[in-house]
């Protein structure tokens, strides 16, 4: 099975400040790599496809890049709204998996 | 637009069998297109993969669980259904059901039934 390894496994920011969490997978996965937000108590929302592509409605802060087994999620300037846990999931080969998780606070 | 909505116990005793079901509203289960899985989490984890059904009927699984699990599909009541047998509490986890379509990650989820295994 592919292991996905998120870092770090939590942070606090700045309103404004900008946000970087890395996505790490023991195999390549090509770009077959999707990253969720999880707001407290809500269901996981699909953000990024592809490593880079963003999810209609998505805001134009959050972009992805990556390829291969190295990847990461930026948010360019940080809002109160994006409190939540952000995960990763490969889904080039299964059994799908996600990251543990990287919990965003301000 | 598309909902999905899971249905099912919210408690099950240990050794016991888990059945949940996965209603699709706002679509046909049968678009070829698609694929439907389950998601399970545990309160403070990530999300865990449990496995998938295709209109066909097709299905694969995680094989951590492959061997208590079993997911169907019903094209009829555009519905898909979970059985996870002898249940414990390592079991015990908030279960989604979701809609994924090659090439993208999983774009619409059910709000998910918190499930306690407990005697």
């Amino acid at each position: 099975d592919i292991q996905m390894t998120q870092s770090p496994s939590s942070l606090s920011a700045s309103v404004g400040d900008r946000v970087t969490i890395t996505c790490r997978a023991t195999q390549g996965v090509s770009n077959y790599l999707a990253w969720y937000q999880q707001k407290p108590g809500r269901v996981p929302k699909l953000l990024i496809n592809a490593a880079s592509t963003l999810q209609s409605g998505v805001p134009s802060r959050f972009s992805g890049s990556g390829s291969g087994t190295d990847f990461t999620l930026t948010i360019s300037s940080l809002q109160p709204e994006d409190v939540a846990i952000y995960f990763c999931q490969e889904y080039d080969i299964a059994p799908l998996t996600f990251g543990g998780g990287t919990k965003v606070e301000i | 637009q598309v909902r999905l909505q899971e249905s099912g116990p919210g408690l099950v005793k240990p050794s016991q069998t888990l059945s949940l079901t996965c209603t699709v509203s706002g679509g046909s289960i049968s678009s070829g297109s698609y694929h439907w899985s389950w998601i399970r989490q545990p309160a403070g984890k990530g999300p865990e993969w449990i496995g998938r059904v295709y209109s066909s009927g097709s299905t694969n699984y995680n094989p951590s669980l492959k061997t208590r699990v079993t997911i169907s599909i019903d094209t009829s009541k555009n519905q898909f259904s979970l059985k996870l047998t002898s249940m414990t509490a390592a079991d015990t986890a908030v279960y989604y059901c979701a809609r994924r379509a090659a090439g993208f990650g999983f774009d619409i989820w059910g709000q998910g039934t918190m499930v306690t295994v407990s005697s």
